[in-house]
């Protein structure tokens, strides 16, 4: 696609349920990232996949979140039985391997745990 | 932990007015360094990438500079205009592909 798609745009969920967010990088984007912004706090890395090689899972803040990009494209991030601390705007990104020219960013899912 | 700074937290200028804010860094494993502009509502849009000690990069009214030695890098903005105001974000790449993000400069033009 021309950019990165990000769904939903807006999530409320109450505590203790489990949310999917989606991630559509752009095509040919061999890099995906996930990271967050929580209020008042500034990006935080949670997960990036590589082509085919093993993600890096090493911001994954607890067990309850995991994610997996399936035919080195969509991306999915679930978070299983939300606490109201996972209340923050996830961003997706891709990039061409080496990506001098950056991140794309997708717009985000604001997520909100009530 | 690596640490990325960004000061100030928050600018308001005036309309036509020159401003700067700084990123600092560890100095290193160093191999790139991100400007992106976030717009509200919008994604973070990339700015710059520099990676040479004494790079300089200039967009428009928008440059930056990078000293690796000394772990900082500035970003200006000549003659700032209602369309400037975003939050600025640095972000600091070393020996992996991830990026290390500051927590912003939050740049408020006034007409």
């Amino acid at each position: 696609g021309a950019g990165v798609s990000q769904s939903p745009s807006n999530k409320v969920t109450e505590k203790g349920k489990d949310v999917e967010l989606r991630c559509d990088p752009i095509s040919g984007h061999t890099a995906l990232y996930w990271y967050r912004q929580s209020l008042g706090q500034g990006l935080e890395f949670l997960i990036y996949f590589q082509g085919n090689s093993a993600p890096d899972k090493s911001g994954l803040p607890s067990d309850r979140f995991s994610a997996e990009r399936t035919g080195g494209s969509v991306s999915t991030l679930t978070i299983q039985r939300t606490q109201q601390e996972d209340s923050a705007v996830y961003l997706c990104a891709s990039s061409f391997k080496g990506f001098l020219n950056g991140y794309t960013f997708g717009s985000g899912t604001r997520l909100t745990v009530v | 932990i690596l640490n990325v700074e960004q000061s100030p937290q928050s600018l308001h200028v005036q309309e036509g007015d020159s401003t700067n804010f700084t990123c600092s860094f560890p100095s290193s494993n160093f191999y790139a360094l991100h400007w992106y502009r976030w717009e509200t509502a919008k994604s973070p849009e990339a700015l710059f990438v520099m990676t040479l000690n004494g790079d300089e990069k200039k967009k428009g009214r928008i440059s930056a500079t990078l000293n690796t030695k000394e772990g900082y890098s500035y970003l200006y903005i000549k003659g700032s205009q209602p369309e400037d105001s975003a939050t600025y974000l640095c972000a600091f790449q070393g020996g992996s592909e991830k990026l290390v993000f500051g927590k912003g400069t939050k740049l408020t033009v006034n007409p």
